[in-house]
């Protein structure tokens, strides 16, 4: 059964600081992995989804790379502004888009 | 409307009472999924609909029904729930189940079991 993990659960940092989340899974055999945002009572918004044969996605000031035989995720942001302000969530797909979700990074960006 | 909406964005209901949540996607999609996401647990897949076919309901226990009348189109039907079922219950939608397609989710409906 796949298990998807990030690290840290909680990150505050300082405006204007290059930040990366850590997403970590047990079982390499995926299709892609997505990379969401959710604010607080809101649903979830797709910021990047890498196939398994890449190995990273750039969408502004965010980068997502894949290390699929590590078992591996990262998710960069680049001068991180309060905006960016949410909860993060990695999530693998192993059979055709039924997905398996971390339990989140909660990133506050400090003014 | 655009994208995936859903109603009611809140809903508290009894132990007793009989209730349905209501997803709508204007993407053209056909694929259709629920999740739930419980207080310091992932979200976890309940159903997903293919072509309005079920293809995965996940052992959730039959006081939750799902309905596909259409691709558009996704109920969860609720009857004799637990106060553990208070959750946010987010709806997704996608092109039919394959690695190049992303899940575009609704704003969820917030359940208060009481």
């Amino acid at each position: 059964k796949q298990e998807v993990t990030q690290i840290p659960a909680a990150l505050s940092v300082p405006e204007g600081e290059n930040l990366v989340l850590n997403c970590s899974f047990t079982d390499s055999a995926i299709y892609n992995l997505q990379w969401f945002r959710q604010d607080p009572g809101k649903g979830l918004t797709s910021l990047l989804l890498i196939q398994s044969s890449q190995r990273e996605q750039t969408s502004g000031r965010l980068n997502a790379s894949l290390d699929k035989s590590s078992g591996r995720s990262t998710l960069y942001i680049a001068a991180s502004q309060p905006g960016d302000s949410a909860t993060y969530l990695c999530a693998v797909d192993n059979a055709g888009n039924m997905l398996t979700f971390g339990g989140g990074t909660r990133l506050m960006v400090k003014p | 409307e655009t994208g995936v909406t859903q109603t009611p964005r809140h809903l508290v209901m009894g132990m007793t009472n009989k209730k349905s949540l209501k997803c709508e996607q204007h993407l053209g999609h056909n694929a259709m999924y629920w999740y739930k996401q419980s207080a310091k647990k992932p979200l976890e897949l309940m159903f997903v609909y293919s072509l309005e076919e079920r293809v995965e309901n996940n052992s959730v226990p039959s006081r939750f029904s799902p309905e596909c009348p259409n691709s558009s189109h996704l109920f969860l039907h609720l009857h004799t729930l637990q106060p553990e079922d208070s959750a946010l219950y987010l709806c997704a939608s996608s092109q039919v189940p394959g690695s190049h397609y992303e899940q575009y989710f609704g704003p969820g409906t917030r359940l208060t079991v009481t």
